[in-house]
């Protein structure tokens, strides 16, 4: 069984502009979560999709957003880039059985210069 | 909303030595609390889980123990080894409607040989 995919791996971008991150969750789960993990820090709760909708957010500006596809593969924006938004953005996945267990993709290194 | 406390933050334990990381959580309706392990440049990963009908798992060296009337559960590793050497973090659902998790911020384990 195909594990959580992100792309891309790695993304460098100049402040002020835009940076799109996508997911691929495991066949079959329908949520999608995406966080924020600065160096050394912790996971920071981001985004949460399920079944195409945003169910919630976390403690992040507008200028973050996403959306989630048919498919439910999900892609993450985020707009005018700032130097604090380098960080690791993790997605995750789970099947909503009420076990909720998240699955993490490997993630993509964001680095704002 | 829920919060979730982990401690400590740093723990150095000598090889074969017993390491144990708590957390506290606010939400009395959490039922389900994960333990990931995230090894340098890696994604985090589900090491063990527990529900909140169960006060105790063990999977071989590692075990979850969880009191709900104290609102906090464990994680204990037992003759501990370099490769477990790593950031652990819990994490407590507000609940499984709400679907969302917080996680800890984390537990950096030093193991030293």
């Amino acid at each position: 069984e195909a594990g959580v995919t992100q792309s891309p791996t790695h993304l460098i971008k100049t402040r002020g502009q835009q940076a799109t991150l996508r997911c691929s969750p495991i066949s079959g789960h329908t949520s999608v979560y995406w966080y924020q993990q600065a160096l050394g820090l912790g996971l920071q709760f981001l985004l949460w999709y399920d079944e195409g909708e945003e169910r919630n957010r976390g403690n992040f500006p507008p200028r973050f957003s996403g959306r989630q596809f048919p498919n439910y593969s999900s892609e993450l924006n985020v707009n005018a880039l700032e130097l604090e938004d380098s960080a690791l953005y993790l997605c995750a996945s789970s099947l909503w059985d009420g076990k909720e267990t998240q699955y993490f993709g490997p993630g993509t290194r964001l680095l704002v210069l | 909303g829920e919060n979730v406390e982990q401690h400590p933050s740093t723990l150095s334990v000598q090889e074969g030595d017993s390491a144990v990381i708590k957390c506290t959580y606010s939400d009395s309706a959490s039922n389900y609390f994960p333990w990931y392990k995230q090894e340098l440049g890696k994604r985090p990963q589900l090491i063990i889980d527990i529900r909140s009908n169960v006060g105790e798992k063990k999977d071989q060296r590692i075990a979850v123990t969880l009191n709900k009337t104290a609102k906090h559960f464990s994680l204990h590793i037992t003759e501990t080894q370099p490769e477990d050497s790593a950031v652990y973090f819990c994490a407590a659902p507000f609940n499984t409607n709400a679907g969302k998790s917080t996680f800890g911020d984390g537990t950096t384990l030093t193991v030293k040989p």
